[in-house]
């Protein structure tokens, strides 16, 4: 089946620096790619749409200047925490979505546990 | 009113109990319904698809979906500790799923 790749699974940084997480369709070419937030025993918040090669689509309420989403190739999107805090210590997300195979097609990758301190 | 509600237990049953469940909807539009298995500190992993009102079995599951009452359900039949995770019912308006909305998932534990 589809794989979708997300690292690191888990990176702790200090408040004020930048983190950057990547997500890769791994056997399919991805159009669309999707990151979540999910805080513990919470369901998934949808952060920001990204489609290759034009500009993200943010939730109401996502600094998209925070959280800055690069969707340069059918395999690649990048979203970076820039100057994070605490706050956003979080667990994100990443769904790619392949074209050809309808709402079946959403892949999730395993997640990125970001603690700032 | 949410969108999509669903139970967030935690529900606790023995090892081969049948589970059962449930996640209900407000907007009559969705036409697509998905249940989700997430392990902790995992991404989701789609687990059944269903496609407008009726049943579907696929090993140990059954979903159902009864649009009439805005209400779809999971069934897990001879419930193993390998079930044990939060399982996100997840609807949408159309086949593309650019209008996804996920409920907000139940943590259900097996216990051996």
């Amino acid at each position: 089946g589809a794989v979708v790749s997300q690292h690191p699974s888990r990176v702790i940084c200090k408040s004020g620096t930048s983190v950057k997480i990547e997500c890769r369709s791994l056997d399919f070419q991805a159009t669309t790619m999707f990151w979540y937030r999910q805080f513990p025993k919470q369901s998934l918040m949808l952060m920001a749409t990204s489609n290759e090669g034009s500009k993200a689509t943010y939730e109401q309420g996502v600094e998209k200047d925070k959280f800055l989403i690069n969707h340069a190739s059918l395999t690649l999107s990048t979203l970076t925490v820039t100057s994070a805090h605490p706050e956003d210590s979080s667990f994100y997300i990443c769904s790619a979505r392949d074209p050809g195979q309808g709402v079946k097609g959403y892949t999730f990758g395993s997640g990125t546990r970001l603690t700032v301190v | 009113q949410k969108e999509v509600e669903q139970d967030p237990g935690p529900l606790s049953v023995p090892e081969g109990a049948i589970v059962s469940l449930n996640c209900t909807y407000s907007n009559s539009a969705f036409q697509y319904f998905m249940w989700y298995r997430q392990y902790s500190r995992k991404g989701p992993e789609l687990l059944m698809y269903t496609y407008s009102s009726g049943n579907k079995e696929d090993g140990r599951f059954t979903a159902q979906v009864d649009k009439s009452s805005k209400y779809i359900s999971l069934f897990i039949r001879d419930s193993q500790p390998s079930d044990s995770a939060t399982y996100l019912c997840a609807m949408s308006w159309d086949n593309y799923g650019q209008n996804f909305v996920f409920g907000p998932g139940t943590r259900l534990s097996v216990l051996p």
